[in-house]
């Protein structure tokens, strides 16, 4: 099965810093790689998605890099704020046009002022 | 429009005794999938609907678990014989279609406690 990781349970950085999560996978090689917010007691929200072609993806201060040689992709939030402070997950599926997600256990990020 | 509904919101129910948790997806999502996350824990896959093809049951976790969805609309999972480890918060979650290239829309979850 597919196995995700994602980098530490908990990243702590100040406002203002890059912070910076990893994603890596195992086993199949996914068509497309996804990243999710998730605030406490809420579901989680799509942020972005990045086909395997695309080197990188970027929306206002987020950024996604998809490494499919290291097998891994990055997350980065650029000028962060306390706001930033959720926990992120990435998603991914098995390289086949259906079928479900696979999600990482997130990383929680805390941005302090 | 509307997003993915969820309901109860809360439930609380003593062991042994049937929950049933009831999904609204987004109209025109034929994709629908549940999952389970316990206090502090990442998302656990329970198990996804794909328009009219068999679901893919494959996250379910006992056969006490089952879950029906009714063509493109309504699901509902039930919970037989809850048990104390059955406590988490479920989430339901909706897509144009499955697959890595749909964004999946979630719902704001069922809380569920077991006493």
């Amino acid at each position: 099965s597919q196995k995700i990781e994602q980098n530490s349970e908990a990243l702590n950085i100040q406002e203002g810093k890059t912070a910076t999560l990893t994603c890596n996978y195992t086993n199949y090689s996914p068509a497309y790689l996804q990243w999710y917010r998730q605030d406490p007691g809420r579901g989680p929200v799509f942020l972005l998605l990045i086909r395997e072609n695309e080197k990188e993806k970027r929306k206002e201060r987020l950024k996604v890099t998809f490494d499919t040689t290291l097998k891994q992709s990055l997350f980065h939030i650029t000028a962060s704020q306390p706001a930033d402070s959720a926990t992120y997950l990435c998603a991914l599926d098995r390289g086949s046009t259906l079928g479900r997600l696979y999600f990482g256990r997130g990383t929680q990020l805390t941005v302090w002022p | 429009g509307a997003g993915v509904s969820q309901s109860p919101s809360n439930k609380v129910t003593e062991k042994g005794k049937d929950v049933e948790l009831r999904c609204d997806p987004i109209s025109g999502h034929t994709a629908l999938y549940w999952y389970r996350q316990r206090l502090g824990q990442g998302l656990e896959f329970l198990i996804y609907f794909q328009g009219n093809s068999a679901p893919d049951k494959s996250g379910l976790p006992s056969d006490r678990f089952s879950a029906e969805r009714t063509g493109e609309s309504v699901s509902t999972l039930t919970i037989q014989r809850t048990q104390q480890e059955d406590s988490a918060v479920y989430l339901c979650a909706s897509s144009l279609a499955s697959g890595g290239l749909n964004e999946q829309f979630f719902g704001p979850g069922t809380r569920l406690t077991v006493l």
